[in-house]
């Protein structure tokens, strides 16, 4: 069965504080792994795609990889603004619906 | 400006009322997909549909419908609901069904009593 799950379920961290989400993997063939932020009373916001292991993609302060069991969201001297919700997503290669099997998101909150 | 537009935001209803939650979007994508968020089970895929015409079952399709008549519009129909249909409900879209890269919309809060 495919599964995502991601660590630790909630992060808090001092402005400029650096750190990694984790987000561990098991799927039949991966099309492909997605990192989506999610704000309060939003909906997810799409940041990364990620394709093979050793695939890097940066945005900002963000930055994801991923290896062939799973990614890391690594958060360089993060700001308050960064504070959300992190969403680990997989997509199978023989899933037909084109459906995203997502993990339980860690929360992270950012302290000035 | 590029959006998956919801509503109602809010709704509150009660067992066996019918209810419709609307979903368009401006971005003419092809693909469009109904997700729901519950604690601890995080999103799920209810149901989705390729283009016009043409949809199908997700994950949790049970006690839901949709239609797709028109490429912007994708409607998830609640025909008798229950309360184990409470909870918040997504919206996406994305140009086809190959890509991870959904555009979701703002979420529908539903509480059914």
């Amino acid at each position: 069965e495919d599964q995502v799950t991601q660590s630790p379920e909630a992060l808090r961290l001092q402005e400029g504080e650096s750190s990694s989400l984790n987000c561990s993997y098991t799927v039949s063939g991966l099309r492909g792994l997605f990192w989506y932020r999610q704000d309060p009373g939003k909906g997810p916001e799409f940041l990364f795609t990620l394709y093979s292991a050793g695939e890097e993609k940066e945005k900002e302060r963000l930055k994801a990889t991923l290896t062939k069991k799973e990614s890391f969201l690594h958060i360089t001297a993060p700001k308050p603004e960064d504070s959300a919700t992190y969403l680990c997503a997989v997509q199978a290669k023989n899933n037909q619906g084109g459906k995203l099997i997502f993990g339980q998101g860690t929360e992270l909150s950012v302290k000035p | 400006e590029a959006q998956v537009t919801q509503n109602p935001r809010y709704l509150i209803t009660v067992t066996g009322k019918k209810l419709t939650v609307t979903c368009s979007q401006n971005m003419n994508h092809e693909y469009m997909s109904w997700y729901r968020q519950d604690p601890g089970l995080g999103l799920r895929q209810i149901y989705y549909s390729m283009n016009v015409e043409v949809t199908d079952k997700g994950d949790v399709p049970e006690g839901y419908k949709v239609s797709r008549k028109e490429k912007r519009n994708f409607p998830l129909i609640l025909e008798s609901p229950s309360p184990n249909q409470t909870s918040l409900y997504f919206c996406a879209s994305s140009w086809g069904v190959l890509t991870g890269e959904l555009f979701f919309g703002e979420g529908s809060r539903l509480t059914v009593l």
